[in-house]
């Protein structure tokens, strides 16, 4: 059974970085791509990017690029997404996902991020 | 980037009631379309893929069907525990993948 792990919540000030973790329980790891997805607080998934492990070349989405940094470590089995500039709408819950070639069958269980001065 | 547009945005139905969520592609996008059902407080859990497949372990009173750009899902028998918000997702082509703006499904 697949798992994903992520790491704690987070409390940020507007204008610094987070980095949140995301580590698979097995060695499916290098064989899937992993994506990140946000959730605003009562609102809808919104898919940020995603990265093969092992090809080291992430893809994001219009919308974050030049602001979000997403890699993975594959001796770690532990994947990574940093989000730099935080504003108060960053503020949300990020799911890291198992993405087979854009389906999501494992959901990390959400970090949330608040963005608060 | 592909839209989808999903429709109601939220419906109240009695238990054992038949109910239908529709979601429309921008684009044709095949049978490349997933459901995603999302408790509160909880990650989205996969229930159909490629538009009409049931992922292993869901109930059978879950389907769904379409292809091309108008597609449906379907609670039939609707149960207590159903209760919840259902999003439609695409993964045709290459990302950017998107999902619908979700249906919230209460009990009445």
């Amino acid at each position: 059974q697949v798992q994903l792990v992520q790491s704690g919540a987070e409390v940020k000030k507007p204008g610094s970085s987070v980095k949140v973790s995301c580590k698979a329980s097995e060695d499916t790891f290098n064989r899937f791509a992993i994506s990140w997805v946000r959730q605003a607080p009562g609102q809808g998934l919104e898919w940020m990017g995603v990265i093969i492990p092992g090809s080291g070349t992430p893809t994001y989405t219009q919308k974050f690029q030049g602001r979000i940094t997403i890699s993975a470590d594959e001796s770690a089995r532990t994947a990574y997404m940093e989000v730099s500039r935080l504003t108060p709408e960053d503020t949300a819950v990020f799911f890291c996902v198992r993405d087979r070639s854009g389906l999501f069958d494992y959901w990390g269980q959400g970090t949330l991020v608040t963005v608060s001065s | 980037d592909i839209q989808l547009t999903q429709s109601p945005s939220s419906l109240s139905a009695s238990v054992g009631d038949t109910v239908t969520i529709t979601c429309q592609a921008s684009h044709d996008i095949s049978h490349f379309l997933s459901w995603y059902q999302q408790k509160p407080g909880k990650p989205p859990k996969l229930l159909i893929y490629d538009a009409s497949n049931l992922e292993i372990g869901v109930p059978s009173r879950f389907s769904a069907s379409g292809s091309g750009t108008l597609f449906s899902f379907t609670i039939s028998g609707l149960q207590p525990e159903d209760v919840a918000t259902f999003y439609c997702q695409q993964y045709a082509h290459l990302p950017p993948w998107t999902f619908g703006q979700g249906t919230k499904l209460e009990i009445k």
